[in-house]
């Protein structure tokens, strides 16, 4: 079946430190791939997506490649900021309207 | 244009006891999605709807039951509650011409099961 992994939070870094938070996939057909954050006490918004191979989506700095060859999505980011501090999920729908997750990564960013 | 709601917040539950969590979307989006948040385990699929009076099971329906009469709202019931039912309940809706694959998620209800 569908999954996706996502490294192990906590990750913690410096103000205007750079960001990597790795995703791969297993799934059948093509899927498409999404990032999700999470802010504390806040339901899911979508950060970004990519629809096909080499796509990059970004969106408030944050980009991510959705790599076919290697099955990932990693999510970017030159410069955080505390309000940068959430949790996030990389996630990927194959059509079936339903979206699988990842067991999410918590970034906190410190002064 | 209020999104993807929920009611109600926050909640606790004896054991054995029933409730409904509501959802309402003002998208006119098609489909609607229950999931639960659980530490470490990211969000299960509970049910889901693709159209109003539809449901289907997803990854973890068991001890759930939903309805769609009106396309903007999906209700989640719990018949008798258990302690691993404990989480944070989630609703999402998607499924518009403009952007199929992505949903929108309400802000959570959080159930505590004694």
């Amino acid at each position: 079946g569908d999954s996706v992994t996502q490294m192990e939070g906590p990750v913690t870094l410096s103000e205007e430190a750079f960001l990597t938070i790795n995703c791969t996939y297993t799934a059948t057909g093509y899927p498409s791939l999404f990032w999700y954050v999470q802010y504390p006490g806040e339901g899911l918004q979508l950060l970004l997506k990519a629809t096909k191979a080499d796509d990059k989506g970004s969106n408030k700095g944050f980009e991510a490649t959705y790599r076919k060859e290697t099955t990932s999505f990693h999510l970017e980011k030159g410069s955080v900021q505390v309000s940068d501090s959430a949790v996030y999920f990389c996630a990927l729908n194959t059509g079936r309207r339903a979206l699988t997750f990842g067991s999410g990564t918590r970034l906190q960013v410190q002064p | 244009n209020a999104g993807v709601t929920q009611t109600p917040k926050f909640r606790v539950l004896k054991t054995g006891q029933s409730m409904t969590l509501l959802c309402a979307q003002d998208m006119n989006h098609e489909y609607m999605y229950w999931y639960r948040q659980d530490p470490g385990m990211g969000l299960r699929l509970i049910h889901y709807s693709v159209g109003e009076g539809t449901t289907a099971k997803g990854e973890v329906p068991d001890g759930y039951n939903v309805s769609r009469l009106k396309k903007q709202n999906f209700l989640l019931g719990l018949e008798s509650a258990a302690p691993s039912q404990t989480s944070v309940y989630f609703c999402a809706s998607g499924g518009d011409r403009q952007s199929q694959e992505t949903q929108y998620f309400g802000p959570g209800t959080r159930l505590l099961v004694l």
